[in-house]
């Protein structure tokens, strides 16, 4: 079965800093490009970005609105995925979820961490 | 980015009734490698999305059959054949043949 469990939300002031992790099983996890998606309160999806395996390497792709203070990044030993984020603002809060993709985002999802960016 | 743009926004349901849901997009999502990258998934409230179509009209393991995707180019539909109680929620199509990926706004499927 597979299964993608996040963990490291929580309250952070504008400008600060958080790490959210995605431990994944049941499947090949270094095989996988994956994915992040946020969900603001009450809102919409929105891609945030994703690692993308090539023959040896990885590369990253973002979205504008997070390019330059978000980074993705993977431990393929430890099947985990991370999503560091750095000078935080208030329209970052959301729940942010890890999908795992195949033919495309989101073939499972996590079950989602909150965010909440507030003085 | 491209603009994904679902109609309607909020559709009331029959049970046992068919429902569709339709997905238009600013530019072609025909990809160079000759596929089209259109996903549907489904959540409700409080739950993370579930994927049910990818790539236009692959369904997903496990997803009902009473779920299918169709469309080309830049106009796309998905359709369910006989609504149940369960498929209540928020439906969005997402497009990842161009960069960013991008959502619809969501269509709200209530009985």
């Amino acid at each position: 079965e597979v299964q993608l469990v996040q963990s490291g939300g929580g309250l952070v002031q504008p400008g600060g800093s958080l790490r959210l992790s995605c431990v994944a099983s049941g499947f090949t996890f270094s095989d996988h490009h994956m994915d992040w998606v946020r969900q603001a309160p009450g809102k919409g999806l929105e891609w945030v970005g994703r690692i993308i395996k090539t023959r040896q390497t990885y590369t990253t792709e973002y979205s504008a609105s997070v390019k330059g203070r978000f980074t993705i990044s993977r431990d393929d030993s430890k099947k985990s995925l991370y999503l560091q984020m750095t000078r935080l603002k208030t329209e970052d809060t959301a729940v942010y979820y890890c999908g795992k993709d195949n033919w495309g985002l989101g073939e499972f999802w996590g079950q989602g961490t909150l965010v909440t960016v507030s003085s | 980015d491209v603009v994904m743009t679902q109609s309607p926004l909020s559709l009331p349901v029959t049970l046992g009734q068919p429902a569709s849901i339709s997905c238009r997009s600013s530019q072609s999502l025909l990809h160079s490698d000759r596929n089209t990258y259109l996903t549907w998934f489904h959540q409700r409230p409080g739950q993370s999305p579930r994927r049910l179509i990818y790539k236009v009209s692959d369904r997903d393991s496990g997803v009902p059959d009473r779920f299918s995707g169709s469309g080309s180019g830049t106009y796309f539909t998905l359709t369910i054949s006989r609504v149940e109680a369960e498929d209540v929620g928020v439906y969005y199509c997402l497009q990842g043949t161009h960069w960013p990926q991008t959502f619809g706004q969501g269509t709200k499927v209530e009985v």
